[in-house]
């Protein structure tokens, strides 16, 4: 299986900073990547999908960038609601896998 | 927008098979692939494996053996049956819409722990 890993595991962060979360594949992917934010007791939301492509109604404040092996997802400018935790998950090569997630919080 | 629920029972004893449903509201299961994920508690989370409407499925190698799935289109739900369980699938089991590549929409999840 490709193993995902994330870093960093935690992030803490201020409204309105700009935050970077990394996602490496074990081996190239291309850009068969997606974004879930997932908050306390609530279902996963799909955010981006094929690396960079915002899913409908997804701020135009996320970003996602990246192909092969490594990968950024970006807050430009961090908001009270995206204070959550967000995973990657690969689908080039089945099973799909996801990355161990990134919570981030409050500093 | 499509909504997923799963139902099930939440304590399940060791050796025995978890059975879970998921019933999907505002939306048609018929024409589209659904999927099944686990999260163990703590930890990361598992593709257990996908299935489409017609009732073809995908299963996780790992748990290959351990796994059917099956589709009712007449009551839009979709199952998961997981056999001979321990308490390593103990986990939050999520029903999903999509299984070609991105889940789109995620059930809320349920609890299944496994303990005698």
């Amino acid at each position: 299986d490709i193993q995902m890993t994330q870093s960093p595991s935690t992030l803490s962060a201020s409204v309105g900073d700009r935050v970077t979360i990394t996602c490496r594949a074990s081996q190239s992917i291309s850009t068969w990547l997606a974004w879930y934010q997932q908050k306390p007791g609530k279902a996963p939301k799909l955010l981006i999908y094929k690396t960079s492509t915002l899913e409908s109604g997804v701020p135009s404040t996320f970003s996602g960038r990246g192909s092969g092996t490594e990968f950024t997802l970006t807050i430009s400018s961090l908001q009270p609601d995206d204070f959550a935790s967000y995973f990657c998950q690969q689908y080039n090569t089945y099973p799909w896998t996801f990355g161990q997630g990134t919570k981030v919080e409050i500093k | 927008q499509v909504q997923l629920q799963e139902s099930g029972p939440g304590l399940v004893k060791p050796s025995e098979t978890l059975s879970l449903t998921c019933t999907v509201s505002n939306g048609s299961i018929s024409g589209y692939y659904w999927s099944w994920i686990r999260q163990p508690p703590g930890k990361g989370l598992e593709w257990i494996g996908y299935l489409y409407s017609s009732g073809s499925t995908n299963y996780n190698p790992s748990l290959k053996n351990r796994v059917t799935f099956s589709v009712d289109a007449s009551k839009n739900q979709f199952s998961l049956q997981l056999s001979s369980v321990t308490a390593a699938d103990t986990a939050v089991y999520y029903c999903a819409k999509g299984g070609g590549g991105v889940v789109d929409y995620w059930g809320q999840g349920t609890l299944v722990t496994v303990s005698s």
